[in-house]
């Protein structure tokens, strides 16, 4: 079983709709949760973190279960400039260290 | 400012050869990692360096794979007898020490073994 796992997608959806994702994650000492944003061909950046009370920035929103390990990224008003690959990331904390372990991507179309 | 940056962007080799691939992450951030990303993959994990050690390598693949960061700023991932299953963008990362928020990517370096 993958450590995070993802609906790849592509989810394919109209300008002004909502869409969700969600993501799992298998090891129950994870500490810090994230949605990263990659564009094609770019690199990942930090989208948003997730905590457990949930968070939302503008038109997004992130939610956390720590029970069901369950992590989701609610987006309001999808605009075409939401095209992306949208990575859940979760933190691991190792013996003196701690490292990123990322899903495969939920992969976002928005049309006009 | 600055963010991490990477050279080569592109790199392309024949199996069996040496190649060595560079990562400068912000000033000032202490821990730096080292991903590698296959295509409709997320990154994997390669290693983690604090400071000038190697604080995590478990993720190194096998011993054809080694990374150096002598003075804690600039590393180098270098990768020996490549192999054709080791193409893909190899990404590098910063983040200030002690933080478990956010890493900074950079480009990335796209390496292609023939």
């Amino acid at each position: 079983r993958k450590e995070v796992e993802q609906d790849p997608g592509p989810f394919n959806v109209p300008e002004g709709a909502t869409v969700a994702f969600n993501c799992t994650y298998s090891n129950s000492a994870s500490q810090s949760f994230f949605w990263y944003r990659q564009d094609c061909r770019k690199e990942p950046k930090l989208l948003m973190s997730v905590y457990s009370s949930g968070n939302e920035d503008g038109r997004f929103t992130a939610q956390l279960n720590r029970a069901s390990q369950y992590i989701s990224l609610l987006i309001r008003d999808s605009k075409l400039s939401d095209s992306a690959t949208y990575l859940c990331v979760v933190n691991i904390p190792m013996d003196s260290s701690y490292k990123l372990i990322f899903g495969s991507g939920t992969r976002l179309l928005v049309r006009p | 400012g600055a963010g991490v940056s990477q050279t080569p962007s592109n790199k392309v080799t024949e199996k069996g050869k040496y190649v060595e691939l560079r990562c400068d992450p912000i000033s000032g951030h202490t821990a730096l990692y080292w991903y590698r990303q296959s295509l409709g993959q997320g990154p994997e994990f390669l290693i983690y360096f604090q400071g000038t050690g190697a604080a995590d390598d478990s993720g190194l693949p096998n011993d054809r794979f080694f990374a150096v960061r002598p003075e804690g700023s600039v590393s180098t991932l270098k990768i020996q007898r490549t192999e054709r299953g080791d193409s893909a963008v190899y990404l590098c990362a910063s983040s200030p020490w002690g933080t478990y928020n956010e890493q900074f990517f950079g480009p990335g370096t796209r390496l292609t073994v023939l």
